[in-house]
């Protein structure tokens, strides 16, 4: 079964919209919670992550939003650019092992 | 700066073939892990290992196998590939404990006909 629960699976934004992108994990043992971008032919490059004792961890134009009780965390994009058009995959990991989200396609329209 | 290095990139294998995926990683981490990726399904694990000589199945290992003996290099073997097996698979390594960055490879495109 589908430990880690993304929504949604795709979304337009403009140039310079929002983009938010939610998660639920059910296992309380995973210990951090990264988001990987992926762009066509390439692997999964790391983004941003938090541990599960923060609740909000911003780098640039990218936070994460966590909330340990409810067990969602969330990805939110300012300022969206075209270059940000990607595939985004939300994971909870535990001793080196991940756990991924289904991802999300985002594309920045100009 | 190599990272995380699969080889082959693309590779096209017929019903019952068997093949090895190659990787290897330079940075010297404990962990490495095999993925899976396949459409609206993210990356599913397939194989890990927690150091050299120690290796335990992930979420889908039925017909891969592996072995590990050194620290650097990971390779995963499919025994008699099958159309379900077709996938991206990808490659990834991280220092052992909390909290650390897990690298990924380019990826291996493998269609079995």
């Amino acid at each position: 079964q589908q430990q880690v629960k993304q929504s949604p699976q795709s979304l337009i934004v403009q140039k310079g919209g929002i983009s938010i992108i939610n998660c639920a994990y059910e296992n309380t043992a995973f210990d951090y919670f990264p988001w990987y971008q992926q762009f066509p032919g390439k692997g999964p490059a790391l983004l941003i992550a938090i541990r599960p004792d923060v609740s909000e961890k911003k780098e640039g134009r990218f936070t994460i939003s966590f909330n340990k009780s409810a067990k969602q965390f969330s990805l939110h994009i300012m300022d969206s650019q075209p270059g940000d058009s990607a595939t985004y995959f939300c994971a909870a990991q535990i001793w080196g092992k991940l756990q991924f989200g289904a991802g999300t396609q985002v594309v920045v329209t100009p | 700066n190599a990272g995380v290095t699969q080889t082959p990139k693309f590779q096209v294998l017929k019903t019952g073939q068997s093949m090895t995926l190659q990787c290897a990683q330079d940075m010297n981490h404990e962990y490495m892990s095999w993925y899976r990726q396949d459409p609206g399904m993210g990356l599913r694990l397939i194989h890990y290992s927690v150091g050299a000589g120690i290796t335990d199945q992930g979420e889908v290992p039925n017909g891969y196998n592996v072995s590990r003996s050194t620290t650097e290099d990971f390779p995963l073997r499919l025994l008699s590939a099958a159309p379900s097996q077709t996938s991206v698979y990808f490659c990834a390594s991280s220092y052992g404990g909390t909290g650390n960055t897990i690298y990924f490879g380019e990826g291996s495109w493998l269609t079995v006909v």
